[in-house]
């Protein structure tokens, strides 16, 4: 079946380190993959889209890449800062299933300290 | 500002009772959808809809319906409650049924008792 591995649940990273989070996924061919930002008591918000042609995808301090070799996805938040702490979900379509929808992954909550 | 309104933010709901939760866009997207979220499982598609008129089923339908009777709004309901379906719910909206960016509500904290 389908699925999709964040790297863990949870992530601290010193300030004015880089946090690197991983996307896994099985089973899958995904034509895009999406990455949003949740905040406590929110709803998700889209930051990033990168297509399987894209190996790489930048906004400010946020880097994406896109492996459809390794199945993987980085993202990438450079000069961390604590405002940057949040919960981080990837999300794939699923077109080869026949279900043109988003799935997402659980998400890792990504904690910067001072 | 443009978005998704969702209400009521939260709910405390008896087993058995019949709920609305109710969502509105003003972005004039076609695509509009429902989720639900639950510690460990993550967003899981409930109903979906491509475009006023249209709906289709998620990863997990059993227990809900929707309608889309115009473009802005898209109401989730919940015929007869039962403690399992106790989740955030959130709303979502994008510009069409493909794969664009969403946008989400603050969702609609929902307890059953």
């Amino acid at each position: 079946s389908q699925k999709i591995e964040q790297n863990s649940e949870a992530l601290n990273i010193q300030e004015g380190k880089t946090a690197t989070l991983t996307c896994n996924y099985t089973n899958y061919s995904p034509a895009y993959l999406q990455w949003y930002r949740q905040d406590p008591g929110r709803g998700p918000v889209f930051l990033l889209l990168i297509r399987e042609n894209e190996k790489e995808k930048r906004k400010e301090r946020l880097k994406v890449t896109f492996d459809t070799t390794l199945k993987q996805s980085l993202f990438h938040i450079t000069a961390s800062q604590p405002a940057d702490s949040a919960t981080y979900l990837c999300a794939l379509d699923r077109t080869n299933f026949g279900n043109e929808k988003l799935t997402f992954g659980t998400g890792t909550r990504l904690t910067i300290i001072p | 500002i443009a978005g998704i309104t969702q209400a009521p933010t939260s709910q405390i709901l008896a087993a058995g009772r019949r709920m609305t939760l109710r969502c509105t866009q003003d972005m004039r997207h076609n695509a509009m959808y429902w989720y639900r979220q639950d510690l460990g499982l993550g967003l899981r598609l409930i109903h979906y809809s491509n475009t006023a008129g249209t709906t289709g089923k998620g990863e997990v339908p059993d227990g809900y319906s929707v309608s889309r009777a115009n473009t802005d709004d898209f109401p989730l309901t919940l015929a007869s409650a039962v403690p399992s379906q106790t989740s955030v719910y959130f709303c979502a909206s994008s510009e069409d049924g493909q794969f664009g960016p969403q946008h989400f509500g603050d969702g609609t904290r929902l307890s059953i008792l």
